[in-house]
């Protein structure tokens, strides 16, 4: 078992709908959790960093963490054309001397 | 946020040879990182790149195929050596710009093709 699992996709929806991007995980010692979104040819760009659970909102985008159920979200209100792209999670460790562990990444394609 | 900047962004390598990868960030930064980023997968730590000391690598990364430079606080290269039609993928180096590098900033990736 991975440590940490997110579906591939790709997840294809119209413009305009919500999307609900999800990653599991199995550590439970994985205390930081992103999102980071990376267009095609690019490097990953930081979206959402959440630390303990609950949701955090950033204008479109929510990121919810359940860490008793070891499980992230991030949700993308009136999705646009412009949020096609692979939307990968991360995590790691308290200490902050680590690296992150990622998901496989899930491509997003938003249909106009 | 840093601006973090890659040479080269991609390159078509001979098996056998070694390639050379740079990272230049805009501002002093305590901890950088190295990716692997191969097709279909995860991207994967290959090293911790430590300043005035040896690099911190993952299980499954070793020096020899993977050396690492940390000459200062804004630089970083990372070889490929030997290189081989598997090491083909996209190469990243990522920096943790606050004390507690809760989040990291990637650069743009080096996109290398080993044929």
């Amino acid at each position: 078992q991975k440590e940490v699992e997110q579906d591939p996709g790709p997840l294809s929806v119209p413009e305009g709908a919500i999307v609900s991007l999800n990653c599991t995980y199995s550590n439970s010692a994985f205390q930081y959790f992103m999102w980071y979104r990376q267009y095609s040819r690019k490097g990953p760009e930081l979206l959402m960093y959440t630390y303990s659970s609950g949701n955090k909102e950033d204008g479109r985008f929510t990121a919810q963490v359940d860490k008793s159920s070891k499980y992230i979200s991030l949700f993308i209100r009136d999705s646009q054309p412009s949020d096609s792209a692979t939307y990968l999670c991360a995590m790691h460790f308290s200490g902050g001397a680590d690296g992150l562990t990622f998901g496989k990444g899930t491509h997003l394609i938003i249909q106009p | 946020s840093a601006v973090i900047s890659q040479k080269p962004s991609r390159d078509i390598c001979q098996r056998g040879t070694s390639l050379t990868i740079q990272c230049q960030v805009d501002s002093q930064v305590t901890m950088m990182f190295w990716y692997r980023q191969q097709p279909g997968q995860s991207l994967t730590l290959i090293a911790t790149a430590n300043q005035g000391s040896e690099a911190t690598y993952e299980s499954g990364f070793v020096i020899d195929k993977f050396p690492i430079s940390r000459p200062n606080l804004t630089f970083s290269t990372l070889t490929v050596s030997n290189m081989s039609p598997e090491d083909s993928s996209i190469y990243l180096c990522s920096v943790g710009v606050a004390v507690s590098t809760d989040t990291q900033y990637f650069g743009p990736g080096t996109r290398l093709t080993v044929l």
